[in-house]
């Protein structure tokens, strides 16, 4: 079975801050990993996967992420944050092998402060 | 343009009235999806389909119903709807769901009375 931890629920920061939302997962099988960001009142959209290869992982809007095997993490980072990055931030894992479903984290909420 | 178009996006309702939530797609993807979202709990899937009339349970797949008849549609159908039932729901399609980007509807929020 797998599951995915994020482990804050929110996450305050001010504008132009760094900011690092953090992932942990377990899983018995290869993982691929994805950040999703939902804004308000929005469905979900793509930050970021890993599939394999390099372990930093560039995505949308000037987010990255990490993928550590050994820790098993996929935190997720921004060298400066603006206030239109307020949003819901959700971590997800799928397994390799025809799993077929996307296993989701339960979000950490960023709010980016003036 | 690529979507994925849910209806109706808020509905409440009454114990035991019977409803659908429709899902339509034009991207031509064979997969499809229905999850929930709880605070404090993430989206956790309810039904999934693979392609036309194969369908199967998700996580939470209790008091709810799928369909597959059409490629681009999947309703979600609550034969009995109670309280507990109250939620955001999401549709969500994909070319290939375990590597590629999964497509999500805006939602729809249902309130069960």
């Amino acid at each position: 079975a797998q599951s995915v931890t994020q482990l804050d629920s929110q996450v305050p920061v001010f504008e132009e801050a760094p900011v690092e939302l953090r992932c942990n997962y377990s899983s018995s099988v290869s993982v691929y990993l994805f950040w999703y960001v939902q804004y308000p009142n929005q469905g979900l959209q793509l930050l970021l996967k890993y599939l394999s290869g390099s372990t930093l992982v560039k995505g949308i809007n000037g987010f990255e992420a990490e993928f550590n095997k050994s820790q098993t993490s996929f935190h997720l980072r921004k060298p400066s944050v603006h206030i239109s990055d307020t949003a819901e931030y959700f971590c997800a894992v799928s397994g390799a092998g025809g799993y077929n479903k996307l296993i989701f984290g339960a979000g950490t909420r960023l709010a980016v402060h003036p | 343009e690529a979507q994925v178009t849910q209806n109706p996006r808020y509905l409440i309702t009454v114990t035991g009235k019977k409803l659908t939530v429709t899902c339509s797609q034009n991207m031509n993807h064979e997969y499809m999806s229905w999850y929930r979202q709880d605070p404090g709990l993430g989206l956790r899937q309810i039904y999934y389909s693979m392609n036309v009339e194969v369908t199967d349970k998700g996580d939470v797949p209790e008091g709810y119903k799928v369909s597959r008849k059409e490629k681009r549609n999947f309703p979600l159908i609550l034969e009995s709807p109670s309280p507990n039932q109250t939620s955001l729901y999401f549709c969500a399609t994909a070319f290939e769901v375990n590597t590629g980007e999964l497509f999500f509807g805006e939602g729809s929020r249902l309130t069960v009375l």
